[in-house]
């Protein structure tokens, strides 16, 4: 199965962009890249997918690398409850290949 | 509201002891899955299930067991096997042919021994 690398840690500040990249060097033609986000004893939270366009919703922006190796979650203008852990995975077209690995601890200064 | 439904919030377990943790989806989702996750660390994949009566192991399925009777229902049983079963259960389901697969979480059940 597919794996990402992410950095294990990055700090912003409060009001600034942030740019969380993950490498996923081995992903496969079908696979879709999607984001999610967990909040401190919380469940994750699905947060952006793409499959080669970058794509914008309300909460993030998703760019992908021309060759899919890698892709950048965008925050634009992050704020405390933006702190979280990030996780990068890959989906197939069925269940249970995904796999999270530690994702991003993002810190937000105020 | 649709969503997962996790219950309990929290369980503590005895030694030589299985519990069961519920899970419960209102959804309409076909897929349904079980991780657990130590602090400080990732979700790693126990059971997950494609429809019912259906159901496949993950990365650690060992001392865990599951069923899945019902569409909406995934319980994940902890049984005395699992020797350091403490730690948080999260609980999802999806749609793969529709939604591109984006899983949606309960809210977990923290699980530790006593």
């Amino acid at each position: 199965d597919a794996k990402t690398t992410q950095p294990n840690s990055m700090e912003s500040n409060e009001e600034e962009p942030v740019h969380l990249p993950c490498n996923h060097s081995t992903i496969s033609g079908t696979d879709y890249i999607h984001w999610y986000r967990q909040l401190p004893s919380q469940g994750p939270e699905y947060v952006i997918h793409g499959l080669t366009s970058n794509v914008n919703n309300r909460m993030a922006s998703l760019a992908i690398a021309e060759d899919r190796k890698s892709s950048t979650l965008i925050l634009h203008r992050a704020t405390l409850r933006d702190a979280a852990v990030y996780y990068c995975i890959l989906e197939g077209a069925n269940a249970g290949k995904s796999t999270f690995g530690d994702g991003t601890t993002l810190t937000v200064k105020p | 509201d649709g969503g997962i439904t996790q219950s309990p919030k929290y369980l503590f377990r005895k030694e030589g002891q299985n519990v069961t943790l519920s899970c419960e989806q209102n959804l309409n989702h076909d897929a349904m899955y079980w991780y657990r996750q130590d602090p400080g660390q990732g979700l790693r994949l126990i059971y997950y299930s494609q429809i019912v009566n259906d159901f496949q192991k993950g990365d650690i399925a060992e001392g865990y067991s599951v069923s899945r009777e019902k569409k909406e229902s995934f319980p994940l049983t902890v049984t005395s096997a699992q020797k350091n079963p403490t730690a948080f259960y999260l609980c999802a389901s999806s749609m793969p042919t529709v939604d591109k697969n984006i899983q949606y979480f309960g809210a977990g059940t923290r699980l530790s021994v006593l």
